[in-house]
């Protein structure tokens, strides 16, 4: 089976500065990776994927993630915040059987003026 | 191209009512997931569907909750006699298939409240 540890519950950070939002996974099997992303009272969007290929992939709002096969884990980062990346992010796995997907327990960034 | 449509957005039951919770996939699409999200907690997975089919109900509490996807219709997600600690959101996502490993899309989910 696997699990999603999201290492950080609640992440403030100043507009313009960067940040990263932790994601660890475990598997005993290959999997693909996801960035979510979910506004108040909203449904999830998602960010950004890894499926195969490259290990740094590029997602939307500027977004981007490393897979680190090694570290099991695939960090989200952006070089410069802005006040409307103010939301929750999740991480997720899907084993390639495409089944179902797991969450890790998501993030809060709160981005300050 | 319409999302993933959930409704109602928002329902409130009392303890002991039915809930019944409707998803339409997006157009094209044959899978249907349902996920819970209590307070301050991530999404877990419920169940799994494909038309007329339950491929993984492993998430489901074992009693008071079902789910079907019918060959014609929204997929339902029901909960008998709910009580408080029913009170969550709940999404729905839905794929075109599972070979491609393709993503799931995600509705705006249903909020549910029982007093």
């Amino acid at each position: 089976a696997q699990s999603v540890t999201q290492l950080d519950s609640q992440v403030p950070v100043f507009e313009e500065a960067p940040v990263e939002l932790r994601c660890n996974y475990s598997s005993s099997v290959s999997v693909y990776l996801f960035w979510y992303v979910q506004y108040p009272n909203q449904g999830l969007q998602l960010l950004l994927k890894y499926l195969s290929g490259s290990t740094l992939v590029k997602g939307i709002n500027g977004f981007e993630a490393e897979f680190n096969k090694s570290q099991t884990s695939f960090h989200l980062r952006k070089p410069s915040v802005h006040i409307s990346d103010t939301a929750e992010y999740f991480c997720a796995v899907s084993d390639r059987g495409f089944n179902k997907f797991y969450f890790g327990s998501g993030t809060k960034l709160n981005v300050k003026p | 191209n319409a999302g993933v449509m959930q409704n109602p957005r928002h329902l409130v039951r009392r303890r002991g009512q039915e809930a019944r919770l409707r998803c339409s996939p997006m157009k094209g699409h044959s899978h249907v997931y349902w996920y819970r999200q209590l307070p301050e907690e991530g999404l877990k997975f419920m169940v799994y569907l494909q038309k007329e089919n339950i491929i993984d109900e492993s998430g489901m509490p074992k009693e008071r909750f079902s789910a079907e996807f019918p060959k014609e219709g929204p997929s339902i997600l029901r909960i008998q006699q709910v009580v408080r600690g029913d009170s969550a959101a709940y999404f729905c996502a839905s794929s075109p298939d599972r070979a491609s490993g393709n993503t799931i899309y995600f509705g705006e989910g249903s909020w549910l409240t029982v007093v």
